[in-house]
């Protein structure tokens, strides 16, 4: 399936480096999310962009930095992440309507190592 | 109170069993109701939309209560390649997102 696309599929940083996670959609939805989950946790919301506007961010740290260029693309901009950070981030898409918030879809993830 | 609520499990069962699961949620606006399955290290696809008349596919039935404010899902014969985390996932327009619960684990054993 390639509804959604997320590069890396796995990296590896140290502390001090910065790098950026890639997410893209091709359903032509209105709306992207990611979402971390750490071994054997729950999905944790953390951001959620509406037309590329940013709709919510759930407390999330200042050293994630997402950015929506347009209706397809999603970035979460990493920088001096802490070994606790070290999870599997998945982005996903969604048509907002009017009457609602439709199916998410999901990409594969990126599997996270801090170092 | 979390919004959306599941019994976490682990449900072990034997194969061909019938198994349910249920999720509670708090918004009595929500509008549409999903359930989603997860397998060990990938990312969480639809398994089935949950309509209020109830629906089956196969061997899974969903149903919505929505006095109750519950939705449940059967699976009924169960394989080994059931075993999942299985999500429920509750959208609301007036809280602008949806909510996903924090997932029920399924082992199905020979």
């Amino acid at each position: 399936e390639t509804g959604v696309t997320q590069t890396p599929r796995h990296l590896v940083m140290g502390m001090t480096n910065k790098k950026s996670l890639k997410c893209e959609q091709h359903l032509g939805h209105n709306a992207m999310y990611w979402y971390k989950q750490s071994a054997k946790k729950p999905l944790e919301l953390m951001f959620v962009y509406s037309l590329e506007e940013r709709v919510e961010n759930n407390s999330v740290p200042s050293r994630f930095s997402p950015e929506c260029p347009n209706s397809s693309h999603l970035f979460l901009h990493l920088h001096t992440l802490q070994p606790e950070d070290s999870a599997l981030y998945l982005c996903a898409s969604s048509q907002e309507r009017r009457e609602g918030w439709e199916t998410q879809y999901f990409g594969p993830g990126t599997r996270l190592l801090v170092l | 109170r979390k919004e959306v609520e599941q019994d976490p499990g682990p449900f072990n069962v034997p194969e061909g069993a019938t198994v349910a699961f249920n999720c509670t949620y708090s918004n009595s606006a929500s509008q549409s109701f999903f359930w989603y399955r997860q397998d060990c290290r990938k990312e969480p696809k639809l398994l089935m939309s949950v309509y209020s008349s109830g629906n089956e596919d196969g061997r899974f039935t969903a149903q919505l209560n929505r006095a109750s404010q519950y939705i449940s899902l059967l699976i009924r014969d169960s394989k080994l390649s059931d075993s999942a985390t299985y999500l429920c996932v509750v959208n609301s327009t007036n809280a602008g997102k949806s909510t996903f619960g924090d997932g029920t684990t399924l082992t199905v054993k020979p």
